[in-house]
């Protein structure tokens, strides 16, 4: 198994600018979110979906679309970049077990917006 | 609200001694799980131990254990004998496992560890 990809692993985007950031898992896993990773932050949660057709907003969703029409994959949608959204962006999945819910996190994109 | 605290920005700690890694929470549910990761210098966030809100006894993986103090609301991480390799951030966090989507989770700031020869 590969896990959870992530794709690219860097990118550099002008203000304006739109663009698609690829998260993929090959678990079968229900669950998959979008975490961001600011300096000296820890990780906060943009969007997560349970299911496949079923997405809902996070902690920090403004500026970010997301959807998800198959189990393996949820994209994360940047419509119009801002410098603001610079950043480093976590995929994760997970399934619900009866003693643990381990999210299993992608190796991350770092995203430099200009 | 939900919300976890790390007070220690960084932290040393000498190769082959224990070291334990405050946490904190705050949260009005009776069910949760609780989460360490450890986050190296190239960025990716490798899962370490978990928690729930319910579970007895304290989580052992390994040299990892998690002290939980459920009545303190607190959940530290504690390293036994350390390695060089275990220099890294380590993020504490927190998440509903039951009822709720078990996949919002919540960080807190992160301590880094620095394991010294």
């Amino acid at each position: 198994n590969a896990g959870v990809t992530q794709t690219p692993k860097f990118q550099v985007l002008k203000t304006g600018q739109s663009m698609t950031l690829q998260c993929a898992q090959d678990m079968n896993h229900e669950y998959m979110s979008w975490y961001r990773q600011d300096p000296g932050m820890g990780l906060r949660l943009i969007h997560y979906s349970v299911g496949a057709g079923i997405t809902d907003q996070g902690e920090v969703p403004n500026g970010y679309n997301v959807s998800r029409s198959t189990t393996e994959d949820f994209p994360l949608r940047l419509l119009s970049a801002a410098p603001s959204q610079t950043s480093v962006y976590f995929c994760a999945s997970s399934y619900w077990h009866a003693s643990t819910d381990t999210q299993y996190f992608g190796p991350g994109t770092r995203l430099t917006v200009l | 609200a939900q919300k976890i605290t790390q007070t220690q920005p960084g932290m040393f700690v000498q190769e082959k001694e224990a070291v334990t890694l405050d946490c904190t929470y705050d949260t009005s549910d009776p069910s949760y799980g609780l989460f360490w990761y450890k986050q190296p210098s190239s960025g990716e966030m490798i899962f370490l131990i978990y928690q729930g809100s319910y579970d007895q006894q304290n989580a052992t993986e390994g040299r990892y254990s998690l002290n939980f103090q459920k009545a303190r609301k607190s959940a530290n991480l504690v390293i036994s004998a350390s390695q060089l390799g275990d220099s890294a951030m380590y993020f504490c966090a927190m998440s509903r496992p039951y009822g709720g989507a078990t996949n919002k989770l919540i960080f807190g700031t992160g301590t880094l560890l620095a394991v010294q020869p």
